[in-house]
């Protein structure tokens, strides 16, 4: 186990909603990455958030947001769901400030599916 | 150049063998290549890991082997198990682009029989 938590397991929306995903980093991590994984597929990468800012986006558009807390905590929000937003959502976490600082460790992931 | 190619898609290996996944690049400025183990259903567990100051790197009986010249790296899994039987993913990222995203491969899907 990685330390890595996420929530909620599974999630159904149906397309036009909205949905929150959340995750707790590992602790002693500073840096936390997201990224969704489609089925049969690599995961791939939305953003980073490193002391509550972003720090790098992917090619996803912007309904696509999120957060990070002081306690290194993260949400990923989505808005306007579509049918193709249907795959595992993946939290990962890092130490930047060392010398593993590119190593993620991976959460459970949340499921969701947009009918 | 941002692309990590990964072969082949799918691998079926006896108990005791050796199984043997490939992975290639294009970007000479990615500096971290991990391996990713994933089951049906968890996200995906961090393997093995090798950076390019190195040729091949050894853990148990996972060993990633590097060719910078080539732009390719490889895992090879000694005396597979059963339990082995997952999805692996090769992955690479500079920690100059954007902290260090990974770029996965399209993983492979690894059955060992008993």
């Amino acid at each position: 186990e990685t330390g890595v938590t996420q929530s909620p397991t599974h999630l159904i929306k149906t397309r036009g909603q909205q949905v929150t995903l959340r995750c707790s980093s590992q602790s002693g991590h500073n840096t936390v990455s997201w990224y969704q994984q489609a089925l049969g597929q690599g995961p791939q990468f939305i953003f980073q958030y490193y002391r509550e800012e972003e720090n790098g986006r992917g090619n996803f558009p912007p309904r696509f947001s999120g957060l990070q807390f002081p306690n290194y905590s993260s949400e990923l929000n989505v808005n306007a769901l579509e049918l193709d937003d249907s795959a595992l959502y993946l939290c990962a976490s890092s130490p930047l400030r060392d010398r593993e600082r590119d190593t993620q460790y991976f959460g459970p992931g949340t499921r969701l599916t947009v009918l | 150049q941002q692309q990590v190619k990964q072969s082949p898609q799918s691998l079926i290996v006896q108990k005791g063998g050796i199984s043997i996944i490939n992975c290639a690049y294009e970007n000479t400025a990615f500096d971290y290549f991990p391996w990713y183990q994933q089951f049906p259903g968890k996200g995906p567990a961090l393997l093995i890991a090798i950076r390019p100051d190195v040729s091949e790197k050894k853990e148990g009986r996972f060993t990633i082997s590097f060719n910078k010249s080539a732009k390719q790296f490889s895992l090879h899994i000694m005396d597979s198990q059963p339990g082995d039987s997952a999805t692996y993913f090769c992955a690479a990222s500079t920690i100059y682009n954007q902290g260090g995203k990974l770029i996965f491969g399209q993983g492979t899907e690894l059955s060992v029989k008993p």
